[in-house]
């Protein structure tokens, strides 16, 4: 079946500690998002990848960093920068001109 | 810097109204709106809008959007419980970019 994957479901850092967020698709889709969501808010868009090799930061993206080597793969890094890391943060993709698709996202806490 | 604002932010209703949700929108160069449902994790698809005053529809759910006003609306008659939920308008914008905005979203809540 295709779709996205998000890995972990729920993770848990101390303060202080990078943390990196899986995101995988088999859509064959150019483009990845990364966005977090507060609880009961939108989503506010951190990092998006129209292409391998290439990314562009979106409205959110201090203390964030993302990779594109693999068409397929658009993993998160939190790091030790961004001050309220704890959210919800939900990767998708797409192709030109079509919805969104999104993966089951992926609850982070840091204490 | 590009901004989508959805109102009201919260909706309490009883089942069986109608519901009318905005969103409006100021964007470089728009290309299309598209409206989300999010009821546990992973919001899923309801409409994409591109061009002007033609009403998408699909069961008890309609959308349409105006340029002119840079706004869309979301319609859901006769509401049932399982409509409770956050719903989302992302716009998309940009030259050549697949760039995607979100609003703040709307919660939904129907009572039974």
């Amino acid at each position: 079946d295709g779709g996205i994957t998000q890995s972990p479901k729920y993770l848990f850092r101390k303060e202080g500690q990078n943390v990196t967020l899986s995101c995988e698709q088999n859509l064959n889709h150019d483009a990845m998002y990364w966005y977090r969501q507060d609880p009961g808010q939108g989503l506010r868009l951190i990092y998006y990848s129209q292409i391998v090799n290439d990314f562009q930061k979106g409205d959110i993206a201090e203390g964030y960093s993302v990779s594109r080597e693999k068409k397929e793969s658009f993993p998160l890094t939190v790091t030790s920068a961004q001050k309220n890391p704890t959210a919800f943060y939900l990767c998708a993709s797409r192709q030109s001109n079509s919805p969104l698709h999104f993966g089951n996202g992926t609850r982070l806490t840091v204490t | 810097e590009d901004k989508v604002v959805q109102s009201p932010l919260s909706l309490v209703v009883h089942e069986g109204d109608t519901v009318t949700l905005n969103c409006s929108y100021e964007v470089t160069n728009f290309r299309s709106l598209l409206w989300y449902k999010q009821e546990k994790k992973a919001p899923t698809f309801l409409f994409m809008l591109t061009s002007s005053g033609i009403e998408k529809k699909s069961g008890r759910l309609s959308s349409i959007l105006d340029k002119k006003e840079l706004s869309s609306i979301l319609n859901i008659t006769a509401t049932q419980t399982g409509d409770s939920a956050i719903y989302l308008c992302a716009v998309e914008a940009g030259l050549g970019a697949q760039k995607l905005v979100f609003g703040q979203g709307t919660r939904l809540t129907i009572n039974p």
